[in-house]
């Protein structure tokens, strides 16, 4: 059974301030990996989809990067912003495509 | 482009009731999950939806039912509802699952 934890659950930052969190999984066979940002009581917002084939993907202050053989993906933010401040989730596809997620990491930037 | 949509946004039902929330996907996409998400908690999946039929299941009773219509649309059954339903039910659509999956604002049940 594939289990995702994510590291930190809760992190401080000050604005300005580039950080990493931290995705880890138990079982390789995935087929993709995608981050996702949670506004309080909000949906999910895709922010990186990295395929099987892929170990990184970039879009504007995110990088997103992938190891399968070590079981572990990070999502760095550059120069973190106060509208970054959210829950960020790390989720995988395996056999039948369903999504496992990782329990979060709670984000505030602050002033 | 519409993403996502679900109905209604709140709900609040009484224990033993029965609830039907509604999706529907984002165009182009043919395949409905549904997710619950109890409070600081990653989403659970519930089951998946393609071509009108039931492809996945999770840990979930049979209270839990669903169903998918031939414009791709879903529903969510619950019946018999209790106290530990309560949760955010979200709900995800997808094109195959290569691509990754979008997902709706949620629907928040509230059972008392």
């Amino acid at each position: 059974k594939q289990e995702v934890t994510q590291i930190p659950a809760a992190l401080s930052v000050p604005e300005g301030e580039n950080l990493v969190l931290n995705c880890s999984f138990t079982d390789s066979a995935i087929y993709n990996l995608q981050w996702f940002r949670q506004d309080p009581g909000k949906g999910l917002t895709s922010l990186l989809l990295i395929q099987s084939s892929q170990r990184e993907q970039t879009s504007g202050r995110l990088n997103a990067s992938l190891d399968k053989s070590s079981g572990r993906s990070t999502l760095y933010i550059a120069a973190s912003q106060p509208g970054d401040s959210a829950t960020y989730l790390c989720a995988l596809t395996g056999g039948g495509n369903k999504l496992t997620f990782g329990t979060g990491t709670q984000l505030k930037v602050e002033l | 482009d519409a993403g996502v949509t679900q109905s209604p946004t709140h709900l609040i039902k009484t224990r033993g009731q029965q609830v039907t929330l509604r999706c529907s996907p984002k165009s182009g996409h043919d395949t409905v999950s549904w997710y619950q998400q109890a409070l600081g908690q990653g989403p659970q999946f519930i089951f998946q939806y393609y071509e009108e039929e039931e492809r996945q299941r999770g840990n979930f009773p049979d209270r839990f039912s669903g169903h998918q219509f031939p414009n791709y649309s879903s529903e969510l059954n619950v019946n018999a509802l209790l106290l530990g339903d309560s949760a955010l039910y979200l709900c995800a659509s997808s094109q195959g699952g290569n691509y990754g999956y979008t997902f709706g604002s949620g629907t928040r049940l509230t059972v008392v």
